[in-house]
This record gives C-alpha cells, sequence and structure tokens, in this order.
C-alpha cells in the first residue's frame, strides 16, 4: 500500500482553468504539507497542516488554497492558473514535531503543465 | 538570510567513492537531513545529523561540523542505481527545512 498518495500523477491544463490535487496518507502522522518544486529542482514549502489545522502558509499567490478535511487528507486547490504555476507538486506527511521526528514522507509528485 | 549551498553536479566512477558537501545558514538550528531523489520520483530520506561527527548506514555515511556549517554525504561502493539527485536539507530553529537545490550525482560504469 502506497503510504502518501497523490493524484493526478500528471495534469495538463489551459491557462485560467480551476484544478486540484488530492492527496492522502495511511501512516497515521500528524502533519501534512505541499511542496512546490520548480525546473531548477528547489524544493519550495507552500503550506503545512497540522492535525487539520494550518501552521505553515508561505508566501504563495491566494489562487492557491489548500484544504485538510482530516488529518489524512490534505488537497490543494489551483484557481486561475498561469504559466508559471507549471512545476512538479509533492505532498509530503511527517509525525510532526521538532528534530528527527521530522523525517518527510513523500508522495510520487504531481506534475502540473498549464499552457 | 538562510541558505544552503551544494553542487549542482558531480560526476563518479562505479566502485569508487564520492563525498557531496552542503554548506547552511541558518536562524537557528535543529538538524542536518540528507535525501536522495531519483528523476522524476519523490526524495526518500536517507540520514539525519543532529550532533557533530559521522553517522554511518551501510554504503552511506553522513558528517556534520555544527561549527563550520559544514555537512556531507559520503558514499562508497558506488552502483549504477545511485545515479539521482540529493539534496541537502537543514532545519531551523522553527522546525521548519531550508532546502538546497540538490547535486546530481551521475555514475559511469
Amino acid at each position: 500500500d502506497t503510504a502518501v498518495s497523490q493524484t493526478p500523477k500528471y495534469l495538463v491544463t489551459q491557462m485560467g482553468n480551476d484544478k486540484s490535487i488530492k492527496c492522502e496518507q495511511n501512516l497515521g502522522h500528524d502533519t501534512m504539507y505541499w511542496y512546490k518544486q520548480d525546473s531548477k529542482k528547489f524544493l519550495k514549502i507552500m503550506f503545512s497542516y497540522n492535525n487539520k489545522e494550518l501552521i505553515i502558509n508561505e508566501t504563495v499567490p491566494n489562487r492557491f488554497s489548500p484544504k485538510s478535511p482530516d488529518k489524512a487528507h490534505l488537497n490543494l486547490h489551483i484557481n486561475s492558473l498561469e504559466l508559471g504555476d507549471s512545476a512538479v507538486y509533492f505532498c509530503a506527511s511527517s509525525q510532526g514535531g521538532g528534530s528527527g521526528a521530522n523525517v518527510l514522507t513523500f508522495g510520487a509528485g504531481s506534475r502540473l503543465t498549464v499552457l | 538570510g538562510q541558505n544552503i549551498d551544494q553542487p549542482t553536479e558531480m560526476t563518479a566512477t562505479e566502485g569508487a567513492i564520492v563525498q557531496i558537501n552542503c554548506t547552511y545558514q541558518t536562524s537557528g538550528f535543529n538538524g542536518l537531513f540528507w535525501y536522495q531523489q531519483h528523476a522524476g520520483e519523490a526524495p526518500t530520506f536517507l540520514s539525519y545529523n543532529v550532533l557533530d561527527g559521522l553517522e554511518e548506514k551501510g554504503r552511506f555515511s553522513s558528517f556534520l561540523s555544527r561549527s563550520k556549517g559544514y555537512s556531507y554525504l559520503l558514499l562508497k561502493e558506488l552502483q549504477m542505481k545511485d545515479s539521482a539527485s540529493y539534496l541537502c536539507a537543514a532545519m531551523d530553529s522553527n522546525y521548519q527545512l531550508i532546502w538546497g537545490a540538490g547535486t546530481k550525482l551521475i555514475i559511469k560504469p
């Protein structure tokens, strides 16, 4: 069974559309994240939720809205897609807390291409 | 500001040893992580150091010097499957991870 699963794996869409990426983890972790990895391979944190509560909200456009219906799910909705949103989006989870407890388990990634 | 530096790309030969360096500057420090990422795949956890010294785990070892803001990942007996990007990430005082851009390691036969 996949520990962190995200769908879809590939997403090709037109500028201006709205799309969602879903993420689920079956590890019993308390904390979930969304990361963006651009063409230069930097991993940038976007959001972090702990037990359904938002704890990190980096400077991302408010076109990006995360939703966590329960601690096993963290979905990402993107409105009015722009060319610069093209990237690979990774969902991740961790046990939470500080230090070594914060080993991240990543999903396989969702490659978004905006045309 | 907070920053992680690591080489963009390295090349090594199958069976050899390679050392990937990482320097970091963070506001506070709560540990240094190394992740491996094969092309088109998710990053996977390799190692965590919070105290100075060398941690050995099979063919992979990771070293930390907090006074120098420096870490390295040492890969021994290189195999073709070790071709991947290696990401260094430091955890700051707020337990947030600051990521490097990764070092792409190319293994040649």
